[in-house]
C-alpha cells in the first residue's frame, strides 16, 4: 500500500521560510510531486523530484530522498498569496501512474 | 489555466441518483486521472484513462465508472449515489511520454448529495 504523512498545519510571516516536510511508504516509487491549492480551487503544479537532491524554481524549492522515504517543500520569502494547502502526492504502485496524495498541509502566513 | 475543463462546476442530486461530470483535457494530452477530494483531505485516486482504456483503478466501488472519448475528454459516471459522494471531483491530464508525465488539474466539480 502507499502511505503519505505531512503535517496538518503551519503557521508563518510574512517574508519568513517555511518547510514543508513530506515521508511516504509506498510499493513502487515514479516521483514525488508538490501541488498549492488554494481554498476553493484545484491543486496546481509546483515542483517534481525522481532523483535524490534539491529542485529550485524561485522561491520554491523541493528536495527529495528517496532512501529515507523523505521530501520536503521549502517556501522563501513568503507572501501573503502563498496562504494555501500544499499536497504532497507520490507516482508509482500497482494502480498505473496514479498520484497517491497526502492530506495536505495548510499554511496560514501572518503579516 | 492549466487548458483543463470540467463541467459542471456545481451540482446538487439527491441519494439514489446517478451523475456524470465531464473533463476536457488539455490540448496534445492523451491520459486523464479523476480524483475525489474530500473536505479537509488530499485528492483519492478514481481512475485513469489512457487511449479510451481504463489504465488503473483506486479503491472504489463499480458504481463509479468512466468513459474515455478519442478526443481524449472524459467523464465520470456515478451510480445509485449516497451522502458520502459529496466531494469535489477533480480531473487531471497528462501526456504519457516520459518519466515526468505531470498531471495538471481542471477546476474540479463539487457535488453535493442530499
Amino acid at each position: 500500500g502507499q502511505n503519505i504523512d505531512q503535517p496538518t498545519e503551519m503557521t508563518a510571516t510574512e517574508g519568513a521560510i517555511v518547510q514543508i516536510n513530506c515521508t511516504y511508504q509506498t510499493s513502487g516509487f515514479n516521483g514525488l510531486f508538490w501541488y498549492q491549492q488554494h481554498a476553493g480551487e484545484a491543486p496546481t503544479f509546483l515542483s517534481y523530484n525522481v532523483l535524490d537532491g534539491l529542485e529550485e524554481k524561485g522561491r520554491f524549492s523541493s528536495f527529495l530522498s528517496r532512501s529515507k522515504g523523505y521530501s520536503y517543500l521549502l517556501l522563501k520569502e513568503l507572501q501573503m498569496k502563498d496562504s494555501a494547502s500544499y499536497l504532497c502526492a507520490v507516482r508509482g504502485g500497482a494502480a498505473g501512474n496514479k498520484l497517491t496524495f497526502g492530506g495536505g498541509t495548510r499554511v496560514l502566513v501572518k503579516p | 489555466e492549466t487548458g483543463v475543463t470540467q463541467s459542471p462546476t456545481h451540482l446538487i442530486k439527491t441519494r439514489g441518483q446517478q451523475v456524470t461530470l465531464r473533463c476536457s483535457s488539455q490540448s496534445g494530452h492523451n491520459t486523464v486521472s479523476w480524483y475525489q477530494q474530500a473536505l479537509g483531505q488530499g485528492p483519492q485516486f478514481i481512475f485513469q484513462y489512457y487511449r479510451e482504456e481504463e489504465n488503473g483503478r483506486g479503491n472504489f466501488p463499480p458504481r463509479f465508472s468512466g468513459l474515455q472519448f478519442p478526443n481524449y475528454s472524459s467523464e465520470l459516471n456515478v451510480n445509485a449515489l449516497e451522502l458520502d459522494d459529496s466531494a469535489l471531483y477533480l480531473c487531471a491530464s497528462s501526456l504519457s511520454q516520459g518519466r515526468e508525465e505531470t498531471q495538471y488539474f481542471g477546476p474540479g466539480t463539487r457535488l453535493l448529495v442530499l
